[in-house]
């Protein structure tokens, strides 16, 4: 079965740092690309950051762009995300999700659609929350 | 950059039919993806790329996307429907993901 478990959240104060790790189950993180959303509490979904299949490409929310970093632990399987100069905004779920399609699946023509050759994220974890306080 | 928006809810009675709207410019040059939240789970997609379905979704979910509009919507909606839903896409010029501020869904 195809599994996400997020873990290493916890209560920090301003400024401090954290580090979640998110494993995989059931495939290879070195074949999708993979993300991480953070929800605050009675908000909406925020996207984190994304790491391509490889870790070469890395794109992270202006809200979070240096103080937060995603790589990978191919070892344990596990997409993880520093998170240091932590602020009260950043108060949230923190789920990772997976592409819905690894990096080599032949998709085809494009449909003239930008963000065609970005997928949907179809496995999500269960989160892992932050509190900054 | 690019924002997408949604109405904070929407109302249905059951067996009939929701349709929630996504809106943003030009959409219909962007692939919209659809999930559904509900109240402390994590977040599922129902629909991809404009109009596809994944596996184990049922058939009364379906997406479509014209103009400045991309619409879910799902018929002889039922109360297990309750719940959240949003809208994404990828912003190419901003490099990022983008989420609609999420509609939830009532069921009379």
């Amino acid at each position: 079965e195809v599994q996400l478990v997020e873990s290493g959240g916890g209560l920090v104060q301003p400024g401090g740092s954290l580090r979640l790790s998110c494993a995989a189950s059931g495939f290879s993180i070195s074949r999708y690309t993979m993300n991480w959303v953070r929800q605050a509490p009675g908000k909406g979904l925020e996207w984190v950051s994304y790491s391509s299949y490889s870790g070469s490409t890395i794109y992270y929310a202006e809200s979070v762009r240096g103080r937060f970093t995603v790589s990978r632990d191919t070892g344990k399987n596990a997409l993880v995300l520093q998170m240091n100069s932590l602020r009260v905004a950043d108060t949230a779920v923190y789920y990772c999700a997976k592409d819905m399609y690894p990096y080599d699946y032949v998709r085809g023509p494009s449909r003239n659609k930008e963000g065609f050759y970005y997928y949907a994220m179809d496995v999500w974890g269960l989160g892992t929350t932050v509190i900054v306080s | 950059s690019y924002v997408l928006t949604q109405p904070p809810s929407v109302s249905v009675a059951p067996g009939q039919t929701a349709s929630i709207a996504c809106g943003g410019d030009n959409i219909d040059s962007k692939s919209v993806h659809w999930y559904q939240q509900k109240t402390g789970q994590a977040p599922v997609l129902v629909v991809s790329d404009d109009t596809d379905r994944p596996s184990g979704i049922p058939e009364r979910f379906s997406g479509s996307n014209a103009g400045d509009t991309a619409t879910l919507t799902i018929t002889r909606v039922e109360a297990g429907d309750e719940a959240d839903y949003y809208c994404q896409v990828w912003d190419g010029s901003g490099e990022r993901w983008v989420f609609g501020g999420g509609t939830k869904l009532t069921v009379l």
